[in-house]
């Protein structure tokens, strides 16, 4: 299973919403998940099964879709949130989109 | 507070072998299901390899089976990875990972280690 990830950066101020896409190439029904990576760190589970926030995720973290495509929308950036995500299904065995990076405007 | 610190990698030249560790702690080792992952710049993120909570079942990406073998020594709350016959390609970061719950097989890595570098090159 293929996941393509848009758009690849995505440039966006503090105190903006950003909506990261994720679309696979077959239905993973709900089995969709976000991770969020900054330099130098390990990738961080946000979002688990399309919309489940991971333990202490703040809310302005939400995702959403079911079937091959999906939404993380982030309302209102703080500066730590600028970094690279990735989604991930576990559908069949794992595996990753090639990221969007949030960069700061 | 779970930890998971990996260590064992180095520079090592195409054919060879390396064995990489990973020790646990905050958590119930035993209860989990733990994976390896790498990160490439040409691949990205990779599952490579995962272990179920009473090592019954393991299973790996096709591009290591047969060369690597993962297991557990739960004593002494560790994961290990043995790679053997490694290729340029090879080259990474590896993480490892704990799954969300325990006593499950979940895919759902939700603590990883900060990794360890791999580098195969002559």
């Amino acid at each position: 299973i293929v996941l393509t990830q848009s758009p690849a950066t995505l440039s966006l101020s503090p105190g903006e919403s950003a909506t990261l896409s994720c679309r696979a190439s077959q239905s993973i029904s709900t089995y969709l998940a976000w991770y969020q990576q900054k330099p130098g760190q390990a990738p961080r589970l946000l979002i688990y099964d399309s919309y489940h926030r991971a333990t202490g995720i703040p809310a302005r973290f939400s995702g959403s879709g079911s079937g091959t495509d999906f939404t993380l929308t982030i309302s209102g950036l703080e500066p730590e949130d600028f970094a690279v995500y990735y989604c991930q299904q576990r559908k069949n065995y794992f595996t990753f989109g090639q990221g969007t990076k949030l960069e700061i405007k | 507070e779970i930890r998971l610190v990996e260590s064992g990698g180095i520079v090592v030249q195409p054919g060879g072998s390396l064995r990489l560790s990973c020790a646990a702690s905050g958590f119930t080792f035993e209860d989990y299901t733990m994976y390896w992952f790498r990160q490439t710049p040409a691949m990205g993120l990779e599952w490579v390899s995962q272990i179920t909570w009473d090592g019954s079942g393991t299973y790996y990406a096709d591009s290591v089976k047969g060369r690597f073998t993962i297991s557990r020594d739960d004593n002494k709350k560790s994961l290990f990875l043995e790679m053997k016959n490694l290729r340029p390609e090879d080259t990474g970061l590896y993480y490892c990972a704990k799954d969300m719950s325990s006593l499950q097989l979940q895919l759902l890595p939700d603590s990883w280690g900060q990794g360890t570098l791999v580098t195969v090159s002559s």
